[in-house]
């Protein structure tokens, strides 16, 4: 158990629509990262979040957000959802002056 | 860009030794790691190795680098059944998010 928790573990969703994922990082742990694993795209860093700015972005699109609140907990917000963005979405969080990156258990998307 | 490849599959007898390997492009990566994902689930990091190192051990994990090359390896000694999962290396460019390889799907025949 990494520490870091993702809900809800499964989504199933409609073409159109939007949903809101959730992460809870590591007790302390300031970093967040949004990742998503496709099967045509693998595994691609989407954001980072730093005690609540945003610090990094990779290949997000604008129809996804994120934020990060005061109790450093995540969420990344999908809209518009089309049937490519059927994928596991991770999060990891990291410690301040840590090398490592822990991730959770992922979230499930599909859209039908 | 930051590239990072690794050979699709790898199958090994239960006993025997399994190595894995990785290379990548972007020479300012501090850091290279090994993440395991066992099937329905999420990443979990096995090992890292400093960039100034070449090796590194941990009980049944041999991590090597080699840097002219850009080619990493993780070498799993004594594989077992529960060592069946997809391996994936990754760097960090300095900007601390992670871009890993494709992954490489570990089969372990008993």
């Amino acid at each position: 158990d990494s520490g870091v928790t993702q809900t809800p573990k499964h989504l199933i969703t409609a073409t159109g629509q939007r949903v809101t994922l959730r992460c809870s990082p590591r007790s302390g742990d300031l970093s967040v990262y949004w990742y998503q694993q496709s099967l045509d795209q693998g595994l691609q860093f989407l954001i980072q979040y730093y005690n609540g700015e945003e610090r990094a972005k990779g290949n997000i699109l604008e129809r996804f957000s994120a934020q990060q609140f005061p109790d450093l907990h995540s969420e990344l917000n999908l809209s518009s959802l089309e049937l490519g963005d059927s994928a596991l979405y991770f999060c990891a969080s990291r410690g301040q002056g840590e090398n490592e990156q822990f991730f959770g258990p992922g979230t499930r998307l599909t859209v039908l | 860009g930051e590239d990072v490849e690794q050979s699709l599959f790898l199958s090994v007898r239960e006993g025997d030794s399994s190595v894995i390997n990785c290379t990548y492009t972007d020479s300012s990566s501090t850091y290279l790691y090994w993440y395991k994902q066992e099937p329905g689930a999420g990443l979990q990091l096995l090992t890292y190795i400093f960039s100034n190192m070449d090796m590194k051990q941990d009980q049944r994990l041999t991590v090597l680098l080699n840097k002219k090359d850009k080619h990493l390896s993780l070498r799993i000694a004594d594989t077992q059944t529960g060592d069946s999962a997809i391996y994936f290396c990754a760097e960090n460019p300095g900007a601390n998010n992670l871009f890993f390889g494709t992954g490489t799907r570990l089969t372990v025949i008993p």
